[in-house]
């Protein structure tokens, strides 16, 4: 059974630091390029950031730039975002996702949420 | 980027009833080399993670009712509930993935009892 089981995530100060894990199992999690997704409270759903099977090549979206950053140790199957520089609307559940054979994801884990407040 | 609309934003339907929901693209999503739209539709249930649906359009993923069913092309996609289960309550988004990087997702339509 494919399964993504997410830890971190909680309360931080605007511009603290958190680190978000996500690890894989049931699948070769190598062979698979992952993200994080994130969705604001009674919000919709917005890719923050993804990573390439090998982990050479990343992507974020604009407003994340230069303050997170993903990666992966695929020996470990695990999926990273460390998050620098949190602001308040960095608030969301964050969920890390499995793509499929193209950039649609069919695993979700079961999301972290990140409150970002003074 | 490529922008996603979904309509309407919420619909209320009767039990057994049909559910139709709409998204368009400000840009062809049909890579003509292969003939494949790349769009998915996921559900999300209250206090769940979101759960793909479709993909490429028209797919159903393994396990999915086959009331539920997505058709379009190009710029102009549905997602249609043949006839409505109480356990279809959810929020439904679609997203599109033919773009580099983000897939962006439409703003979701909320589908209720009515």
């Amino acid at each position: 059974e494919v399964q993504l089981l997410q830890s971190g995530g909680g309360l931080v100060q605007p511009g603290g630091s958190l680190r978000l894990s996500c690890a894989a199992s049931g699948f070769n999690f190598s062979n698979y390029a992952t993200a994080w997704v994130r969705q604001a409270p009674g919000k919709g759903l917005e890719w923050a950031s993804h990573i390439s099977a090998s982990g050479r090549d990343t992507f974020y979206t604009d407003s994340v730039k230069g303050r997170f950053t993903i990666f992966r140790d695929n020996s470990k199957n695990t999926l990273y975002l460390q998050m620098n520089s949190l602001r308040a609307e960095d608030t969301a559940l964050y969920y890390c996702a499995k793509s499929a054979s193209s950039n649609y994801f069919d695993q979700w884990g079961h999301g972290t949420l990140v409150t970002v407040s003074s | 980027d490529i922008v996603m609309t979904q309509s309407p934003d919420s619909l209320a339907v009767s039990l057994g009833e049909r559910a139709t929901i709409n998204c368009k693209s400000s840009q062809s999503l049909l890579y003509t080399f292969n003939k494949k739209n790349y769009l998915a539709w996921y559900q999300q249930k209250p206090g769940q993670p979101p759960k793909l649906l479709i993909y490429w359009a028209s797919t159903r993923e393994s396990g999915v009712p086959d009331r539920f069913s997505g058709s379009g092309s190009g710029t102009d996609f549905t997602l249609t509930i043949s006839s409505l289960q109480a356990e279809d309550v959810a929020v439904y988004y679609c997203q599109q993935f033919y773009s580099n990087l983000p897939g962006t997702f439409g703003q979701g339509t909320k589908v209720e009892i009515k």
